[in-house]
């Protein structure tokens, strides 16, 4: 069975860092592009960061430059460095596999987990 | 890159159908065929409903069908049940990114 589990989140200050981590389990981890997705209480889906199974990374200009992602296939774990962040940045985050099936598409996702960015 | 367009809200009553549209550009809906659409329960993480345009995952009822035409994508639902009621939310892929659209509240009369 496929699971996605992610962890790391918390209440942090305007201006700091966080760092999430999401587990993966029950597929070959090195094989697939995982992306974070993340949303707003009450709001829509907004796309955050990817990651190739080659290591190449992609970002929306919103996060750019102080979010990084990175993976550790050894560890079947998917991350998601936060820097210099903002109230705007105040979400649940989700980690999603893209399927290989379903190209281009999130086949699972994590249950989420909640950053709150506020003094 | 703008969030596609989806209308805030649609309702039918149990039986219908209803269509959700999801109109981007031609950078995204209009010139690839990966458009996806996913269902959201409160408090509960999204769900894969359709995938590259019109094609359903395994174990998604075939109730559930999508679409392209030009710029707009569109998800109907026929034969409206009450586990029906959720926000829906359409994706496109636009060159090596993302793009969700504001998503639309399903509401089961």
């Amino acid at each position: 069975e496929v699971q996605l589990v992610e962890s790391g989140g918390g209440l942090v200050q305007p201006g700091g860092s966080l760092r999430l981590s999401c587990a993966a389990s029950g597929f070959t981890f090195s094989s697939y592009d995982m992306h974070w997705v993340r949303q707003a209480t009450g709001k829509g889906l907004e796309w955050v960061s990817a990651i190739g199974t080659a290591g190449d990374t992609y970002y929306p200009g919103s996060v750019k430059g102080r979010f990084t992602i990175s993976r550790e296939n050894a560890k079947n774990s998917l991350y998601l460095q936060m820097n210099s962040l903002r109230a705007g940045d105040t979400a649940v985050y989700y980690c999603a596999r893209v399927g290989r099936v379903a190209r281009k598409a999130y086949d699972y996702w994590g249950q989420g987990t909640l950053v709150t960015v506020s003094s | 890159q703008s969030a596609l367009t989806q209308p805030a809200s649609v309702s039918g009553s149990p039986g219908q159908s209803i269509t959700i549209s999801c109109t981007g550009t031609s950078s995204d809906v209009g010139g690839y065929n990966y458009v996806s659409w996913y269902q959201q329960h409160p408090g509960k993480a999204p769900k894969l409903m359709i995938y590259e345009v019109s094609n359903r995952p395994s174990g998604v009822s075939n109730r559930f069908s999508g679409s392209k035409s030009g710029n707009t994508a569109s998800l109907t639902i026929s034969g409206l049940q009450a586990e029906d009621e959720a926000d829906y939310y359409c994706s496109s892929y636009t060159s090596s990114s993302k793009v969700f659209g504001g998503g639309t509240k399903l509401t089961v009369l």
